[in-house]
């Protein structure tokens, strides 16, 4: 079946960069995709990668995709306090249902 | 673009009582999601809609809870009756195909607190 996994937690200093992972199981997923949860908000979008991508690239992030291993990740560089959100992972299956699977989150903490 | 919008924000209410949760998707999207978010259960999808059409709702915890989309602007989502363990944040989305696939918008959400 269709099934996303990520870490639950993730800590880092301000002005490092942050590594995000994500283990997916479907195959034949055409697009992956990061939102990002802001405390008391909804997730929104941060950004997606078509499966014949093995990266992409937009200001401070950097997502890099390995069909092989079905491992997704999301780079973030210079990591600041105001990225300290959680992020979820997420694939659209092959059976083209109109839903996206969602990983359980990463919670994402950024120390000064 | 208004977005998904939620109503109400905020909700306490009492055991027992009738809870009714809005949603208006963003004009246009033919599909609408309702999903549940606590801390531990994660997100979970309920019900999603296609064309005001449910197409699962598997994710629906039990009898209790019920969704509605009358028409392509307005979606409800009712527990009747409330218990405690139904406290959570609720989460409408909408989403369009075609658009780097399906990409899902959220609305901002609605807590609720069973009390």
């Amino acid at each position: 079946g269709e099934d996303v996994e990520q870490s639950l937690f993730l800590s880092v200093r301000e002005g490092d960069s942050s590594v995000i992972n994500c283990t997916y199981t479907d195959s034949s997923s055409t697009y992956l995709y990061w939102y990002k949860q802001e405390p008391g908000a909804g997730l929104q979008l941060l950004t997606y990668i078509f499966s014949n991508m093995d990266m992409k690239q937009d200001q401070r992030l950097t997502v890099l995709l390995n069909k092989k291993d079905k491992h997704l990740s999301l780079r973030i560089a210079d990591t600041q306090t105001g990225d300290s959100a959680i992020y979820f992972c997420a694939e659209r299956g092959s059976s083209n249902t109109g839903k996206l699977i969602f990983g359980q989150g990463t919670t994402l903490q950024v120390k000064p | 673009d208004a977005g998904v919008i939620q109503s109400p924000r905020h909700e306490v209410t009492e055991m027992g009582q009738e809870v009714t949760l809005r949603c208006k998707p963003i004009s246009g999207h033919d599909y609408l999601f309702w999903y549940r978010q606590t801390m531990m259960r994660g997100l979970e999808l309920l019900i999603y809609f296609n064309n005001n059409v449910p197409i699962d709702d598997s994710g629906m915890p039990e009898d209790r809870f019920s969704a509605k989309m009358p028409n392509a602007s307005f979606s409800t989502l009712k527990i009747q009756p409330s218990e405690p363990r139904d406290s959570a944040v609720y989460f409408c989305a909408s989403s369009v195909a075609g658009q780097w696939g399906n990409t899902i918008y959220f609305g901002e959400g609605s807590w609720l607190t069973v009390v």
